[in-house]
């Protein structure tokens, strides 16, 4: 089973700032199969990025995704007030595992 | 637009039975495979089971396999997950996702709650 480790585990920032998160897989993800999801409270996991740097439909263009091989990164280029929430990372190339979530708080 | 919509999630005995549905609308549902997660505050979100757009594959978590078995009706738009001899461990909340494809799980459903307690 492919491991993901995401750090921080806790993100303190301010509304405009910038957001690095990080997703570390414990083997080389075949394909760069790799998601980024947003969790608010209360709701469904919403899918954000794909392919490690791929933007789902409808997603702002202040969210970008990078790496390849074990290493990933979620950058968020101008907080705002909605992105405050949890963030999963996923891979889904040798079956399906999340990292354990980053939460980002203000 | 899509739109996943899940229901049958209850208070369960140790031991029992639980159905588990998922209606689906807004995109060509037999061409999608479909999926369970659940999440549990402990374990985070942990895959289940995923089925082919047709039904005819399935494939299941360790955790699920022999307890639990997915299955779809595309005349119905619809999606199932049966499960049985639930443990408190199968305690969460249960979502299903269209996907994988290419693009991950790409839509969710507000989700369903599992509690199994005596």
């Amino acid at each position: 089973e492919i491991v993901l480790t995401q750090s921080p585990g806790t993100l303190s920032l301010s509304p405009g700032e910038r957001a690095t998160l990080s997703c570390r897989a414990s083997q080389s993800l075949s394909r760069n199969y790799l998601a980024w999801y947003r969790q608010k409270p209360g709701q469904a996991p919403r899918l954000l990025i794909y392919g490690a740097s791929s933007r789902a439909t409808g997603i702002p263009d202040r969210f970008s995704g990078s790496g390849s091989g074990t290493d990933f990164t979620l950058i968020i280029s101008r907080l705002e007030p909605e992105d405050f929430a949890v963030y999963y990372c996923q891979q889904y190339g040798s079956s399906y595992t999340f990292g354990q979530g980053t939460k980002l708080e203000i | 637009e899509v739109q996943l919509w899940e229901s049958g999630g209850n208070l369960v005995q140790p031991g029992g039975s639980l159905r588990l549905s998922c209606a689906a609308s807004g995109f060509i549902f037999s061409s999608y495979v479909m999926t369970w997660v659940r999440q549990t505050p402990g374990k985070g979100l942990e895959w289940i089971s995923s089925i082919s757009g047709s039904g005819g594959d399935t494939y299941y978590a360790d955790s699920a396999k022999g307890r639990f078995t997915m299955s779809r009706d595309n005349s119905k738009n619809t999606v199932y997950l049966q499960m049985f001899s639930l443990r408190a461990e199968d305690t969460a909340v249960y979502y299903c996702a269209k996907g994988p494809q290419f693009d991950g799980f790409s839509f969710w459903g507000q989700g369903t709650v599992v509690t199994v307690s005596s």
